[in-house]
C-alpha cells in the first residue's frame, strides 16, 4: 500500500507546455504539501493545504497553481513551462500540524525535465 | 524567516560514529526534524525534537538545545547503507500557521 503516491514519476516536456502532477495520500492526513528540490538538492516548500484550504503559498510564480479537490488529493498544474522549472517535485502529507511530533511522509517524487 | 546551517559533506568510516550538526535561527520555534534522503529517493523521517535533550532511536540519536539554536544527529555503528543526505528541518509559526523549512542537507559518505 503506497502511503503518498504521485504521478508521473518522470516528465520530460518542451518549454512553453502546460503539465500537471497528481498526488494522493491514503494516510488520512489533514495537510498536504508541494516541495521543489533543485539540482543543489535544496528542498523548498511551495504550497500547503489543510483540509482543502490553502495555508502556505510561498513566493512561487503564478504559473504554478495547486488544486485540492479533497483532503486526500493535491495536484500541481504548471503553465508555460520554463527551463528553470526543471527539478524534482515532492508531494508530502502530515497529520494535523497542531499535533507535535508528526513528520512528513513524502511521495517518491516527480522528476521534471524541461527541454 | 529561518536560517538553517549544516555542513555540506562529511565522510566517515564503516563502524564508526559520526555527528552531523545543525544550527538555526528562527522565531516561533516549534520543533526540529531530521530526515534521511538516499540519492534519487524521497526523504524519510528519522527523528523529532521539541524539548532540550537527547532522543535515541536505535543507532540514531538526535539532540536539541533551544537556547543555542543547535541540534545534532548522531549515527553509531555506521553501515554502508547510511550513505545518504541528512536534512535538518525546523518548524515554526510563520504568518499564523506552522511551516517546516529544510536545510540544504549534509551528504554523508560512509567508506569501508
Amino acid at each position: 500500500d503506497t502511503a503518498v503516491s504521485q504521478t508521473p514519476k518522470y516528465l520530460v516536456t518542451q518549454m512553453g507546455n502546460d503539465k500537471s502532477i497528481k498526488c494522493e495520500q491514503n494516510l488520512g492526513h489533514d495537510t498536504m504539501y508541494w516541495y521543489k528540490q533543485d539540482s543543489k538538492k535544496f528542498l523548498k516548500i511551495m504550497f500547503s493545504y489543510n483540509n482543502k484550504e490553502l495555508i502556505i503559498n510561498e513566493t512561487v510564480p503564478n504559473r504554478f497553481s495547486p488544486k485540492s479537490p479533497d483532503k486526500a488529493h493535491l495536484n500541481l498544474h504548471i503553465n508555460s513551462l520554463e527551463l528553470g522549472d526543471s527539478a524534482v517535485y515532492f508531494c508530502a502529507s502530515s497529520q494535523d500540524l497542531r499535533q507535535p511530533g508528526y513528520g512528513y511522509t513524502f511521495g517518491s517524487g516527480t522528476r521534471l525535465t524541461v527541454v | 524567516g529561518q536560517n538553517i546551517d549544516q555542513p555540506t559533506e562529511m565522510t566517515a568510516t564503516e563502524g564508526a560514529i559520526v555527528q552531523i550538526n545543525c544550527t538555526y535561527q528562527t522565531s516561533g520555534f516549534n520543533g526540529l526534524f531530521w530526515y534521511q534522503q538516499h540519492a534519487g529517493e524521497a526523504p524519510t523521517f528519522l527523528s523529532y525534537n521539541v524539548l532540550d535533550g537527547l532522543e535515541e532511536k536505535g543507532r540514531f540519536s538526535s539532540f536539541l538545545s533551544r537556547s543555542k539554536g543547535y541540534s545534532y544527529l548522531l549515527l553509531k555503528e555506521l553501515q554502508m547503507k547510511d550513505s545518504a543526505s541528512y536534512l535538518c528541518a525546523v518548524r515554526d509559526y510563520s504568518g499564523g500557521y506552522q511551516k517546516v523549512t529544510f536545510g540544504t542537507g549534509t551528504k554523508l559518505q560512509v567508506i569501508p
